[in-house]
């Protein structure tokens, strides 16, 4: 079984539209995470939530919204997609005791 | 908030060459410290980490890290690369007991058969 999965693998679209990438963990962890991926594979962190309540919200545009209808899931909703919005997202997810992240296979996000 | 720097952005190396990546990091408080490697085309899988004790890390695949602390330094090492070990490596840094974790901007290895 899959610890980390998200959804889709591949996601190519046109600017303006409105996408949504979906994730859960079968971990048990308390804390999930959104990182980007640029093209020079610099990871930046985007969100993390903990138990459903959103505790990291890095500088990202609103465009961007997590939602985590229970602690298992994370999703992220990208509205009025950019160019530069193309990266690749990573899901992750850890426990609170701060072993490490575990981390999905990946989004990669194309915006044409 | 905590940050991380990789010195080395592209190693070149034959095969059974030595490697060692630098990685540094800033933050006054205890930190947990981490290496991940990214495989072409797949996510992150952690190499090893390091809490508290030895300072000296041994991980998967014959990977080490060593934790000096005077330094802020976390190098990982390996006597002897392999082919397969061609990857992007990130060096990874928390503070104690938190969950905001901070990555380098990573250093990608390339080793030549």
């Amino acid at each position: 079984d899959t610890a980390v999965s998200q959804t889709p693998k591949y996601l190519v679209t046109q600017m303006g539209n409105d996408k949504s990438i979906k994730c859960e963990q079968n971990l048990g962890h308390d804390t999930m995470y959104w990182y980007k991926q640029d093209s020079k594979k610099f990871l930046k962190i985007m969100f993390s939530y903990n138990n459903k309540e959103l505790i990291i919200n890095e500088t990202v545009p609103n465009r961007f919204s997590p939602k985590s209808p229970d602690k298992a899931h994370l999703n992220l909703h990208i509205n009025s997609l950019e160019l530069g919005d193309s990266a690749v997202y990573f899901c992750a997810s850890s426990s609170m005791s701060g072993v490490g992240l575990f981390f999905g296979s990946g989004t990669q996000l194309s915006v044409l | 908030a905590q940050s991380v720097s990789q010195h080395n952005h592209h190693v070149i190396l034959s095969e059974a060459a030595s490697l060692e990546l630098g990685c540094n990091y800033s933050y006054g408080g205890t930190v947990n410290l981490f290496w991940y490697v990214q495989y072409p085309g797949q996510h992150l899988q952690l190499l090893l980490k390091y809490f508290s004790g030895d300072p000296l890390v041994k991980g998967i695949k014959g990977f080490e890290a060593e934790f000096i602390k005077s330094k802020f330094s976390f190098n990982l090492r390996k006597p002897s690369v392999q082919w397969s070990d061609t990857a992007e490596y990130f060096c990874a840094v928390n503070s104690y007991n938190n969950n905001d974790m901070r990555f380098g901007a990573g250093t990608r290895l390339t080793v030549k058969p």
